[in-house]
């Protein structure tokens, strides 16, 4: 069964303004993290942000924030004021107990910034 | 700077071929993973290793084998290349086993074509 779903295959948003993208999550444990990596088109995996389940805050760091609604089981990515170097594919991902604390991604988003 | 770097960025190879792909890092981490990334899939966990001497199979183990002789390097080995082994293939490491807050560093790919 998918974990992690991101129902957005591509997305082309304007430049300086707001971006969410979307994900859902599938887990019956109670501890875990998600996460959110960046791909640009070098290759490269670049950690952005980290959200547990218990922290009672979302997490922010820079432009990027993370909307956590645990009941919905959805840890979407916001981007403030994009930019574009924020081109490129973003990837959202889980670490639990029952997947012996692995990593479970989901399928990206591809993110276009247009000027 | 610690960090983890992947060899060769790009190899072309023949059907039936063994071959290594080298991953290499200088954090210290006991954890280290391979990914194999195909479009429409995210990441896919190949093998997994949480110390010298240990490795695990991940979800698309069938073809590969890694191997653990000492903390920075995890080898990943195709012991007869196949058509369907053509991926980016992604080295990481991680701090904590049993954790589920650390994130992943990740090398920066190999492009593996099997013709």
């Amino acid at each position: 069964a998918q974990k992690i779903t991101q129902t957005q295959p591509g997305m082309f948003v304007q430049e300086k303004e707001a971006v969410t993208l979307d994900c859902t999550y599938d887990t019956s444990d109670q501890s875990y993290g998600l996460f959110w990596y960046k791909q640009p088109s070098s290759g490269e995996m670049i950690f952005l942000i980290y959200q547990g389940s218990y922290d009672e805050q979302n997490a922010t760091e820079g432009r990027y924030s993370l909307n956590f609604q645990k009941a919905r089981k959805s840890a979407n990515l916001v981007i403030s004021a994009s930019q574009l170097g924020d081109s490129a594919m973003y990837f959202c991902a889980m670490r639990q107990e029952d997947s012996n604390y692995q990593l479970i991604w989901g399928a990206g988003t591809k993110l276009i910034i247009k000027p | 700077d610690a960090e983890i770097t992947q060899s060769p960025r790009h190899k072309i190879t023949e059907t039936g071929r063994q071959v290594t792909l080298a991953c290499h890092q200088t954090w210290n981490h006991n954890n280290m993973f391979w990914y194999r990334q195909d479009l429409g899939h995210g990441l896919r966990l190949i093998h997994y290793s949480y110390g010298v001497q240990d490795t695990n199979k991940g979800e698309v183990s069938d073809g590969y084998s890694v191997s653990r002789s000492n903390t920075e390097d995890l080898p990943l080995t195709l012991e007869s290349a196949a058509s369907s082994q053509t991926s980016v293939y992604f080295c990481a490491s991680s701090e904590i086993q049993g954790a589920w807050n650390t994130e992943a560093f990740f090398g920066q790919g190999t492009r593996l074509t099997v013709v």
